[in-house]
């Protein structure tokens, strides 16, 4: 089958450092994508990772295990505005994305 | 440079009736796509196109239908609303070097009483 989990919400303070993490279950993966929803407006592309490891770009970075069926999304030095829900996202055997519910990231001052 | 751009933002419906959700893209994106975005779920495939002319069923097709007329346009029509259609549809579009960095519309709050 096919599933994806994430956790539903998670608290972070600014400043501080928060992994997010993803396990899913897909019969065609073809790469993991992370994804960024403030509320009430549209999803933004943040990561896409393929092959096993770390990608990072600028604050934020993507983990990825194949073997294990999971992820991570690591945000460093959080700000305001990272305050938003992220969404993992990997792809089904018609190569078409498959979507977590989303986590809400919380950042407290 | 608009992007991905949807009409109309917000509607409100009575059971039965029907409407048409236009979306636009000045990408020359060859992928379209329309999603459903309801509390405590997932962004679900409603259909999908490939290229102008084409169309395929996403996830969850039941109750709409589509048209790509043209490659900037993708039209999704609600036959005759149901309250189960309630949501925020996303229209998105991607290229075909990175067909799943997709550029998403702003969203339609649609209502059905």
């Amino acid at each position: 089958g096919q599933n994806i989990d994430q956790p539903t919400e998670m608290t972070a303070t600014e400043g501080a450092i928060v992994q997010i993490n993803c396990t899913y279950q897909t019969s065609g993966f073809n790469g993991l994508f992370w994804y960024q929803q403030h509320a009430g407006e549209a999803p933004t592309f943040l990561s896409y990772n393929v092959l096993d490891g770390l990608e990072e770009k600028g604050r934020f970075s993507s983990f990825l295990s194949r073997s294990k069926g999971y992820s991570y999304l690591l945000l460093k030095e959080l700000q305001m505005k990272d305050s938003a829900s992220y969404l993992c996202a990997t792809t089904d055997s018609n190569y078409q994305l498959i979507w977590g519910a989303g986590t809400k990231l919380i950042i407290k001052p | 440079n608009a992007g991905v751009t949807q009409t109309p933002k917000f509607r409100v419906l009575k059971t039965g009736q029907s409407m048409t959700l236009l979306c636009a893209q000045d990408m020359n994106h060859e992928y379209m796509y329309w999603y459903r975005q309801d509390p405590g779920m997932g962004l679900r495939l409603i259909h999908y196109s490939v290229g102008e002319g084409t169309t395929a069923k996403g996830e969850v097709p039941d109750g709409y239908n589509v048209s790509r007329l043209k490659k900037q346009n993708f039209l999704l029509g609600l036959e005759s609303a149901a309250p189960s259609q309630t949501s925020v549809y996303f229209c998105a579009s991607g290229d075909t070097s990175g067909a799943n960095v997709l550029t998403f519309g702003a969203g339609s709050r649609l209502t059905v009483l």
